[in-house]
C-alpha cells in the first residue's frame, strides 16, 4: 500500500542554518503531497503542498519540489529562525502521513 | 470562520467503558477525517466521510470503533470496551472535498487527548 517516509529526528540546527527534511513516498497513481507543521501546544496546519510532478510548493521560506523520478518530496529553508522550531509531517492526499521530524533551531 | 472544533479536549477512563468523541468541521466541509496519533507518531488514518456516508473506514482497527456523522456535519467517534491501548489524541480534519488524489487542504481540529487508565 502507499506510504511515506520521512527523516528521522529530532534535528537541532543553529539559527539562520539550511534545513533539509527528507521525505520519499511509494504510491499507486499520482497524489498530492503536503507538509504539515505542528507548532508546539498547536494542532496541525498545512505548510505547503504540491498537486503535480514538478511542481514547487512554497510558505514562509520553505519550499519542496514533487519530484515523480525519485518519489520525493523533501523540505526545506535557506535560513531557520527559532520560531521554526516545530514537528513537521509530509503526507500523501489520500490520508497517510509520516511520522514526523522534530525541529529545534536554537538562538 | 470557526476552524475545526472537537470536545472534549480530554477524556480519562477506565478500562472496558464506553466513550465518545465529537468533531465540528468546517461550515460547508463536505469532507471529514479522523485519525490517531500516538506519542512520536504521524496521524493513522481511521475514517473518512463524505457528506453522511463512510467512505473509506478501512483505518478502523477493530469492530470496536465506530464513527458516525448523521446529518452531514457534526461526526461522532465512538469506541467502545475501551482497552488501554487506545489511548492516543484523536484528531478530527474537514476539507471541502477530498478523498484520495484530492489536492484540497484538511484543516485540523486541536485533538481530544483520550487516557484508557
Amino acid at each position: 500500500g502507499d506510504s511515506v517516509t520521512q527523516m528521522e529526528g529530532p534535528v537541532t540546527l543553529s539559527e539562520e542554518a539550511f534545513l533539509t527534511i527528507n521525505c520519499t513516498y511509494t504510491a499507486t497513481g499520482y497524489p498530492s503531497l503536503f507538509w504539515y507543521v505542528q507548532y508546539p501546544g498547536e494542532g496541525l496546519q498545512l505548510l505547503l503542498k504540491a498537486t503535480k510532478a514538478d511542481d514547487k510548493g512554497s510558505n514562509k521560506g520553505f519550499e519542496a519540489t514533487y519530484r515523480k523520478e525519485t518519489t520525493s518530496f523533501h523540505l526545506e529553508k535557506g535560513s531557520v529562525q527559532v520560531s521554526d522550531s516545530a514537528v513537521y509531517f509530509c503526507a500523501l492526499s489520500d490520508m497517510r502521513f509520516g511520522a514526523g521530524t522534530r525541529l529545534t533551531v536554537k538562538p | 470562520g470557526a476552524g475545526v472544533s472537537q470536545t472534549p479536549s480530554n477524556k480519562v477512563t477506565e478500562k472496558g467503558k464506553y466513550v465518545e468523541l465529537r468533531c465540528d468541521p468546517i461550515s460547508g466541509h463536505t469532507a471529514l477525517y479522523w485519525y490517531r496519533q500516538s506519542l512520536g507518531q504521524g496521524p493513522e488514518f481511521l475514517i473518512y466521510f463524505q457528506g453522511t456516508g463512510a467512505a473509506d473506514d478501512s483505518g478502523l482497527p477493530n469492530d470496536r470503533f465506530f464513527a458516525v456523522r448523521p446529518e452531514g456535519s457534526v461526526s461522532t467517534l465512538k469506541i467502545q470496551r475501551t482497552e488501554r491501548g487506545d489511548s492516543a489524541v484523536y484528531l478530527c480534519a474537514s476539507s471541502l472535498g477530498g478523498g484520495p488524489q484530492s489536492t484540497d487542504t484538511q484543516y485540523f481540529g486541536p485533538g481530544t487527548r483520550l487516557t484508557v487508565l
